[in-house]
């Protein structure tokens, strides 16, 4: 069965350092997004990527935040200065395109980041 | 805007207890449902859906039914196990510029032997 697959699992890095999260959505799909967990909190929206354009993004994902499909397969989040408060579990998600109303989107594993 | 309510946990119960987590949302139109299962340490696994009103989605034993007067969808499961001990979420997915998910805050299980 397809998944989204994300690397690295765990990322730790120092405050105002950049960091790049990685992830490969399934094939055939055609919607794109992050999501974060901060620690016993709920799943927040970051942002939403289709053909090659952000199509929607929260509060939270400011100037210090960008997304990139790079190539044909891979769909990056970056953070350009980390800060403690950006320590959290980053989910990329992917979702097929068409007329389906289902919305449903599948979910990679998280990649955990930890600023110090 | 759009919502997600679920009820506060923990919830604790011994192996072959009912189990029901509460849901409601707010939403305008029709959006579709979802309860999703984070087990410990992993990511996000789509546990149900339901896409419109009166439809019943169910899973591994667990079943919800989107309540479209009531703006709910509560989960449900006739005997837990102890394998089913994870963090529910309850969520809503509508086009809102680009199809994002809304999650409510989640509910920890734990299922005692």
């Amino acid at each position: 069965e397809p998944e989204v697959t994300q690397t690295p699992s765990h990322q730790v890095t120092q405050m105002g350092q950049e960091v790049i999260l990685r992830c490969v959505p399934i094939s055939n799909h055609l919607y794109f997004y992050w999501y974060r967990q901060i620690l016993g909190q709920k799943v927040e929206f970051l942002v939403s990527f289709y053909n090659n354009e952000i199509s929607e993004k929260s509060e939270i994902f400011d100037d210090q935040f960008s997304v990139e499909r790079p190539d044909g397969s891979n769909f990056t989040l970056k953070i350009r200065s980390t800060k403690l408060e950006d320590s959290a579990m980053y989910f990329c998600a992917s979702r097929g395109g068409g007329l389906a109303r289902t919305y449903e989107q599948y979910f990679g594993p998280g990649t955990r980041l930890t600023v110090t | 805007g759009n919502s997600v309510t679920q009820m506060e946990g923990p919830v604790t119960l011994s192996e072959e207890a009912f189990l029901t987590i509460n849901c409601t949302y707010t939403a305008t139109g029709y959006p579709s449902l979802f309860w999703y299962v984070q087990y410990p340490g992993e990511g996000l696994q789509l546990l149900l859906k339901a896409t419109k009103a009166d439809d019943k989605g169910s899973n591994k034993g667990f079943e919800a039914t989107y309540r479209k007067e009531t703006t709910s969808f509560h989960l449900e499961k006739g005997s837990v196990q102890v394998s089913d001990s994870a963090v529910y979420f309850c969520a809503l997915a509508k086009y809102t510029g680009g199809f994002k998910t809304i999650f409510g805050a989640g509910t920890r299980l734990f299922v005692k032997a």
